[in-house]
């Protein structure tokens, strides 16, 4: 596989239960970020790790709770979510040193909270 | 703080013309880098072109090219001789170096929907 992987696509979840998102990337990149995509509102940045350092937490919600075990691998595990939290969460990774790295994205997970 | 505007909500064009996607930013840092993607219904962001703030010329990938107008703080997207596949929602993007993070922090417009009609 190339590119940024996520699983799953598509998750719906009540507000009680407790769920994780994965993404992988096979660019061997050192920065790996989360973005949240709501209906008719700008990619909104939630995390950044770079070098398996989280470097940045735009002021998310404490039920997103990211996880970065390599350079490789992200998580986030989310639990008692609520409605407005139904989106699209989409990964990327970058070349980190590199000013003009494009971001890669993976296809997203599409979520809906019940 | 770096902020990102699409004036145009959605936009249409005949197959095999071209279209203008416009895009204004605001900043106070110097060196930067503008980024425009492609997000079809599938939901993946795909990268199309770069222009970084000290380049002297416009950038082109392909049937891509940036109208960087640095003075009127613009990157407009230009796309040639259209296709159905173009169809997609397109974001303009901003990254900034300064702060001494190097690290890709994206700041993205609201979008535009371009939709080709045969």
């Amino acid at each position: 596989e190339t590119g940024v992987t996520q699983t799953p696509r598509h998750l719906v979840m009540g507000m009680t239960n407790k769920k994780s998102l994965k993404c992988e990337q096979h660019l061997g990149h050192n920065a790996m970020y989360w973005y949240k995509q709501s209906a008719k509102k700008p990619l909104e940045l939630m995390f950044v790790y770079s070098l398996e350092e989280r470097v940045e937490n735009n002021s998310v919600p404490s039920r997103f709770s990211p996880e970065c075990p390599n350079s490789s691998h992200l998580f986030l595990h989310l639990h008692t979510l609520q409605p407005e939290d139904s989106a699209l969460y989409l990964c990327a990774s970058s070349q980190d040193s590199l000013g003009n790295s494009p971001l890669h994205f993976g296809n997203g997970t599409r979520l809906t909270v019940t | 703080a770096q902020k990102i505007t699409q004036t145009q909500p959605g936009m249409f064009v005949q197959e095999k013309e071209a279209v203008t996607l416009d895009c204004t930013y605001d900043t106070s840092d110097q060196s930067y880098g503008l980024f425009w993607y492609k997000q079809p219904s599938s939901g993946e962001m795909i990268f199309l072109i770069y222009q970084g703030s000290y380049d002297e010329q416009n950038a082109t990938e392909g049937r891509y090219s940036l109208n960087f107008q640095k003075a009127r703080k613009s990157a407009n997207l230009v796309i040639s001789a259209s296709q159905l596949g173009d169809s997609a929602m397109y974001f303009c993007a901003m990254k900034s170096n300064a702060g001494g993070t190097s690290y890709g922090k994206l700041t993205f417009g609201q979008g535009t929907i371009l939709t080709v009609h045969p």
